[in-house]
C-alpha cells in the first residue's frame, strides 16, 4: 500500500548549523507534499508545502526540495535556532485526500 | 477566530462503552479528516470527508465510524472501544485538501 518513510528519526544539531530531513513515498501519482512541525503538547502546524510540478520552494530559513523521479523530498532548515526544536512530519497525498504521514523526526537544536 | 475544536480533550473509558469525539470547524472548509497519533508511528489517517455526506476510509479505519451531516461537524464514533484504540486523536480541516488545520487533540484511554 501507499506509505511514506522518513529519516532520521532523531536529529541533534548545534545552533546555527543546518538540518536536513528526508522522506520517500511509494506512489508516483502523489501530487502534494506538506511538512508539519509539532511542538511538545501542541497540534501539528504546516510550515511549508510543495506540489509535484515544482522542484524546490523556499521560505526564509526553510526550504523543501522534491525529486519526482526518485520519489523523495527533503526539508532543509538553515541557521537553526533553539525554537526550531520540535518533531517534524513529512506527508504525501495519495488520491483525493488520502494523506500519509512519515513517522516523524525529533529535532533538537543545542544552544 | 478561525479554528478547529474537539471535545472532549481528555477521556478515560472502559472497553465496549460507545463514545463519540466531536469535531467542529468554522472556516467553511469542505475537507475534514481524523487522525490518530501513536509514538513512533506518526499520524495515521482514520477517515476523511470531502464534503457533506461524502466520507472515505483512510489508512486505519477499523473500529471507527464517522458521519458528515453538516459541513462544519465531523464526529468520530467508537462503537465498542478496545485498549488498542488508546491514542491521541486529531481532527483536521482544509479548504481543498491542501494545508490542514488541526484541532487541539483528544487523548483517549481505553481500559
Amino acid at each position: 500500500g501507499e506509505n511514506v518513510e522518513q529519516h532520521p528519526s532523531t536529529l541533534s544539531v548545534q545552533e546555527g548549523d543546518s538540518a536536513v530531513i528526508k522522506c520517500t513515498y511509494s506512489d508516483s501519482a502523489s501530487n502534494y507534499f506538506p511538512w508539519y512541525k509539532q511542538e511538545l503538547g501542541k497540534r501539528p502546524q504546516l510550515i511549508i508545502d510543495i506540489r509535484s510540478n515544482v522542484g524546490e520552494k523556499k521560505d526564509q530559513r526553510i526550504a523543501v526540495t522534491l525529486n519526482k523521479t526518485a520519489k523523495h523530498f527533503s526539508l532543509h532548515i538553515t541557521e537553526t535556532q533553539p525554537e526550531d526544536s520540535a518533531v517534524y512530519f513529512c506527508a504525501a497525498r495519495f488520491g483525493n485526500n488520502d494523506m500519509r504521514f512519515g513517522a516523524g523526526t525529533r529535532l533538537t537544536v543545542k544552544p | 477566530e478561525a479554528q478547529v475544536t474537539q471535545n472532549p480533550r481528555y477521556l478515560i473509558t472502559v472497553t465496549g462503552k460507545k463514545l463519540t469525539v466531536t469535531c467542529s470547524q468554522n472556516m467553511n472548509h469542505e475537507y475534514m479528516s481524523w487522525y490518530r497519533q501513536d509514538p513512533g508511528l506518526g499520524l495515521r489517517q482514520i477517515y476523511y470527508s470531502m464534503n457533506v455526506e461524502v466520507t472515505d476510509k483512510g489508512d486505519v479505519p477499523e473500529g471507527y465510524k464517522v458521519s458528515r451531516k453538516e459541513k462544519r461537524n465531523f464526529p468520530l464514533i467508537l462503537e465498542s472501544p478496545s485498549p488498542n484504540q488508546t491514542s491521541l486523536y486529531f481532527c483536521a480541516s482544509s479548504f481543498a485538501g491542501d494545508e490542514q488545520y488541526f484541532g487541539p487533540g483528544t487523548r483517549l484511554t481505553v481500559t
